[in-house]
């Protein structure tokens, strides 16, 4: 069974950049699409970027250039930069893969990232 | 990018009720449709992609239908864990987008 889990710091002053990866088991990286998704406290769901491990990538315009995905196939793991965070930027970060573009048929547990001043 | 609106914002039912929630797009997303589950405190899972294809393991008491702007996700009658909130999502145009909820409540 697939199992996603995402790791990085709890805490980022503003203006820095958000790191977090997301290891995959029991299954291969080679094949799945990868996104990360947020979510603000109390608030909906918001899609960040995806990825497949051939390099093709798509990433919300919302964020303003401001993230990057990465898939490092040899230790079957994902990585989300975030630069310039602010306040706004706090949230509940998910990561999640399918089998193809858009689907999201496995879930990390998520990770709360908070924006400090 | 496309907008999803889900109907109503809130469904207050009884466990054995069946529940009808809706979602439109702002645009046709085809039948590039799915829809999550979230409990309090907990990440998301996926029930339904492509419309109408329940996921693994997903009880058959969950369905769903539609296709181009209008679908619907129907629970035939509600156990005691079903009461969540339901997230449709599209994947039928980059950037892909979610629609902001439906809380089943008891």
């Amino acid at each position: 069974q697939v199992q996603l889990q995402e790791s990085g710091p709890g805490l980022v002053k503003a203006s820095e950049t958000l790191s977090l990866t997301c290891t995959v088991s029991g299954g291969s990286i080679s094949t799945s699409y990868c996104s990360w998704i947020r979510q603000p406290p109390g608030k909906g769901l918001e899609w960040i970027a995806d990825s497949y491990y051939s390099g093709d990538t798509n990433y919300n315009p919302s964020l303003r250039g401001r993230a990057t995905i990465s898939i490092d196939t040899t230790k079957n793991q994902f990585s989300l930069t975030l630069n310039s965070v602010t306040a706004p930027d706090t949230a509940v970060y998910y990561c999640a893969s399918g089998l193809s573009w858009g689907t999201l048929g496995h879930w990390g547990q998520g990770t709360l990232v908070t924006v400090s001043s | 990018e496309i907008v999803l609106t889900q109907s109503p914002a809130t469904l207050s039912l009884s466990p054995g009720e069946r529940a009808t929630l809706s979602c439109r797009a702002s645009q046709s997303v085809k039948s590039f449709l799915a829809w999550h589950q979230q409990k309090p405190g907990q990440a998301p899972r996926l029930l339904i992609s492509d419309a109408s294809n329940r996921a693994t393991g997903i009880p058959a008491r969950f369905s769903g239908s539609g296709s181009g702007t209008d679908f619907t996700l129907t629970i035939s009658s509600l156990e005691p864990e079903d009461f969540a909130v339901y997230y449709c999502q599209q994947r039928g145009k980059w950037p892909f987008t979610f629609g902001p909820g439906t809380k089943v409540d008891i």
